[in-house]
């Protein structure tokens, strides 16, 4: 059972764009959900992060949407550069453990 | 500069063999996690451990081992009851406590000969 499921698979934008990348969860305990950002034959690095008592969170180009309702949450890159272009995953994690559970990624090109 | 070392950055392992991949840290975190990467499959827990001397099986533990002798070390042994080994193998840390955000190393490619 995927708990938390991202799209798309794969996202081309032109340069200054916006990219767009959503995440679903079907677990309600969730209550921590970062973005993490992976370049080719590296480890994935940190983002940005959310809890549920915030419906946005703005940091420099990044923003988190989260709507607790509809149990999604997503991120939104403006003015997209080339330098973005890499691939983004979503994770959520609850208050009782420690484990990220995490989306199966997106791969982002932004073309110049 | 603090950080997480995994070592090798490249392994190849013959049918039957077990290998050990390597992760230490000197972030002083108490925990560490072992995670498998494949192909448009996001990542996925094997093992993590909050504390030395402690450790709990992750989603796919199944034919690995670990061990945490020591806070800042935390190496991963594939045996050779895994029967799908090759994959992109990352290590994380992290200070223990609600919602702390995971460090990653730069992963160990394991391949079969």
């Amino acid at each position: 059972q995927q708990q938390v499921k991202q799209s798309p698979q794969s996202l081309i934008v032109q340069k200054g764009g916006i990219s767009i990348i959503n995440c679903a969860y079907e677990n309600t305990a969730f209550d921590y959900f970062p973005w993490y950002q992976q370049f080719p034959g590296k480890g994935p690095a940190l983002l940005i992060a959310i809890r549920p008592d915030v419906s946005e969170k703005k940091e420099g180009r990044f923003t988190i949407s989260f709507n607790k309702s509809a149990k999604q949450f997503s991120l939104h890159i403006m003015d997209s550069q080339p330098g973005d272009s890499a691939t983004y995953f979503c994770a959520a994690s609850m208050m009782s453990n420690y484990k990220l559970t995490f989306g199966k990624g997106t791969l982002l090109t932004v073309n110049p | 500069d603090g950080g997480i070392t995994q070592s090798p950055k490249y392994l190849f392992r013959k049918e039957g063999q077990n290998v050990t991949l390597s992760c230490e840290q000197n972030l002083n975190h108490d925990a560490m996690y072992w995670y498998r990467q494949d192909p448009g499959q996001g990542l996925r827990l094997i093992y993590y451990s909050q504390i030395v001397n402690d450790f709990q099986k992750g989603d796919i533990a199944e034919g690995y081992s670990v061990s945490r002798e020591k806070k800042e070390s935390f190496p991963l042994t594939v045996t050779s009851a895994q029967k799908n080994p090759t994959a992109f193998y990352l290590c994380a840390s992290s200070v223990t406590g609600q919602n702390q955000p995971q460090h990653f190393g730069d992963g160990t490619r394991l391949s079969i000969l």
